[in-house]
């Protein structure tokens, strides 16, 4: 199984201000996925940053809110800009492997809470 | 995309099986169905996966149709520490996986 640790766990910020969040992998892996989880949510997908390609951002996620890098198969940042109060929740990355079939890791994720 | 329908929750024993059923009626020809169990402030870990019939691992059974609308997740013998949220996932065949609400499963003494 892929081991992924993000930095930071949690943070507090004030609104108007942003927040990267790092999310580092143990094993090279080209499919990479960031998602939100809200208080007794769901997780939702924002966005797919698979190595040498742009990100690919869902419904209602924009690159200027939440720019994604993929510098290489084992790194990955997705920013938070300009934060308001709505976006406290807690953010994952997560890879997939494909060996016969689609394994799926998720890290710790990062809990944010924007004042 | 595909959606999924599971119950919002469930309650159980110690001892019990359990069983979870998960509804994906547009799933495409080439996505996975997969279960993951989450506990709070941990990110989701997975359970099983399986593309049609039965699977079996060490944790789990997952059932699965002929006409693949649908899944069940069967956990034998839960303890008080399978409280937890279980999520149906369907997709990676398309690479678009996304998540359902996931069925709360408490699990009494």
């Amino acid at each position: 199984s892929a081991v992924i640790s993000q930095k930071p766990s949690r943070d507090i910020c004030q609104r108007g201000t942003s927040l990267t969040i790092q999310c580092q992998v143990d094993s090279q892996v080209t499919m990479m996925f960031w998602y939100r989880q809200q208080p007794g949510q769901s997780l939702t997908l924002i966005a797919t940053a698979n190595q040498g390609s742009e990100a690919t951002y869902e419904s209602g996620f924009v690159i200027d809110k939440f720019p994604i890098s993929r510098p290489n198969l084992t790194f990955s940042t997705l920013t938070v800009s300009n934060m308001s109060p709505e976006d406290s929740s807690i953010y994952l990355c997560s890879v997939v492997w494909v060996r016969g079939q689609y394994e799926q890791y998720f890290g710790p994720g990062t809990r944010l809470t924007v004042t | 995309l595909a959606k999924t329908t599971q119950p919002i929750s469930m309650d159980s024993y110690e001892g019990q099986e359990v069983n979870i059923t998960c509804s994906h009626n547009n799933i495409a020809t080439n996505d996975y169905i997969t279960w993951y169990q989450q506990f709070p402030s941990q990110g989701p870990r997975f359970i099983i996966q399986g593309y049609k019939t039965k699977v079996t691992n060490e944790v789990a059974s997952l059932f699965i149709p002929a006409d693949r609308k649908s899944s069940t997740l069967s956990l034998p013998r839960v303890s008080l520490s399978d409280t937890a949220v279980y999520y149906c996932l369907v997709g990676l065949g398309s690479y678009i996986p996304t998540f359902g609400r996931g069925t709360s499963l408490i699990v009494h003494p």
